[in-house]
């Protein structure tokens, strides 16, 4: 059963950048496209982008300026990295697997943009 | 960017009852890549429905979905209390991949 776990800092200051990295169990990170996806407090989903190990990606076009995304076969892991964050990026961030139908999904973890 | 609306935002409803959620695309989207979500509070979303009518593991047989194009339906024939949650439509078929903005069912 593939298990996904977000970990990263739970407070970001205005204008830094948020940085995420989700540990993969029970799946390669190379079999399968490896999607973000955030949620603001009592909102619903927004897509951020989606990365294949190869580099192939894809991106909301809101977020495409600020937005990297990485894969690292060798630890089981994928990453996120949003730069120049704002209020507006205060959210649960989740990690899933697939680009669509996404059958499995990390925890969420809250990021606080605040100073 | 394909634009999903849900309908109605909140169903109040009574367990046994029938719940009818719709989602609709700004433009058409292919069947096998249209998807429903449950969300619990505090949870992470669950794939609830796959290829527009396929449950996912799990999900009872008294949910259907169906729908073509431009309209989808999710339903639920009879509710249990279980079933009062969030639900959220996604199209993967057209980049950006987007999410409709939800319809909450909430017991009545």
């Amino acid at each position: 059963q593939v298990q996904l776990q977000e970990s990263g800092p739970g407070l970001v200051k205005p204008s830094e950048t948020l940085s995420l990295t989700c540990t993969v169990s029970g799946a390669s990170v190379k079999s399968y496209y490896w999607t973000w996806i955030r949620q603001p407090p009592g909102k619903g989903l927004e897509y951020i982008a989606y990365s294949y190990h190869t580099g192939s990606t894809d991106y909301n076009p809101s977020l495409r300026s600020r937005v990297t995304l990485s894969v690292d076969a060798s630890k089981n892991q994928f990453s996120l990295q949003l730069r120049s964050v704002t209020a507006a990026d205060t959210a649960v961030y989740y990690c899933a697997r697939g680009r669509g139908a996404h059958g499995a999904w990390g925890q969420g973890t809250l990021v606080i943009v605040s100073s | 960017e394909i634009v999903l609306t849900q309908s109605p935002g909140t169903l109040s409803l009574s367990p046994g009852d029938r719940a009818t959620l719709s989602c609709r695309a700004s433009q058409s989207v292919s069947d096998t890549n249209l998807a429903w979500y449950q969300q619990k509070p505090g949870q992470a979303p669950r794939l609830f429905m796959y290829d527009a009518s396929n449950r996912a593991a799990g999900v009872p047989a008294r949910v259907s979905g169906s729908g073509s194009g431009t309209d989808f339906t999710l339903t639920i024939s009879r509710l249990e209390p279980e079933d009062f949650a969030v639900y959220y439509c996604q199209q993967f078929g057209s980049s950006p991949l987007t999410f409709g903005g939800g319809t909450k069912v909430e017991i009545k």
